[in-house]
């Protein structure tokens, strides 16, 4: 069945350093690939998305890559700051017949100290 | 522009009971999708509609139902509530379905 798995479960790093998270897909028909961020107490808020006819893509200091021979994709965040201290979920979707469901990832928590 | 709202954020039932939850699309958005999000089961699809129809739904029992209506905005309700149905529902909004979704802050329901 449809299954995203995401790692690591916890991360932390220093401020300044830069912040990896992995996430693997099982449904080779799968082609859009959003990032969200989600702060305590507030819904998950759309931070990058890849789709897949695209191998990367850049915004600021966060970047995604798909690798859809591997189903795999990646969140990079670079010179991280005390404020991008969230959980990080990775969704897949099949939007083939403009359907919507995401299938999550378990979600990463991310710590940047000061 | 404003974002998706939720009402109510906050819900204390008891078991047996019903809920009903709403949800009012982003502007011009019509595509609507419900999620689950609990710490054991993560964030899981409910259903989704677009120009008041179910088009996906995802694997919940018959308790869990929902409808948009012609302005786009949606409600799910939940019947004969149970203790694990306790979670924080999630509502997301897309122009259409298959771009951009975007959440809520969601409803908070707790099931004693």
């Amino acid at each position: 069945g449809e299954n995203v798995e995401q790692h690591p479960s916890t991360l932390s790093v220093q401020e300044g350093d830069s912040a990896v998270i992995k996430c693997t897909y099982s449904d080779s028909a799968s082609n859009y690939f959003p990032w969200y961020k989600q702060e305590l107490g507030k819904g998950p808020q759309l931070i990058i998305d890849i789709r897949s006819n695209v191998g990367e893509k850049k915004d600021q200091r966060i970047a995604v890559t798909l690798n859809k021979t591997a189903k795999h994709f990646s969140l990079h965040i670079t010179e991280t700051q005390p404020e991008d201290s969230a959980v990080y979920f990775c969704a897949a979707s099949k939007v083939s017949g403009g359907y919507n469901k995401l299938i999550f990832g378990a979600g990463t928590r991310l710590a940047v100290h000061p | 522009k404003a974002g998706v709202t939720q009402t109510p954020r906050y819900l204390i039932k008891t078991r047996g009971q019903q809920v009903t939850l709403s949800c009012s699309p982003i502007s011009g958005h019509r595509s609507v999708s419900w999620y689950q999000q609990t710490p054991g089961q993560g964030l899981q699809f409910l259903f989704e509609y677009f120009s008041e129809t179910q088009r996906n739904k995802g694997n919940f029992p018959g308790r869990f139902s929902g409808r948009q209506f012609s302005n786009s905005r949606s409600e799910m309700n939940v019947s004969t509530l149970e203790l694990g149905d306790s979670a924080l529902y999630l509502c997301a909004s897309s122009s259409s379905p298959g771009n951009e979704q975007f959440f809520g802050p969601g409803t908070r329901l707790t099931v004693l």
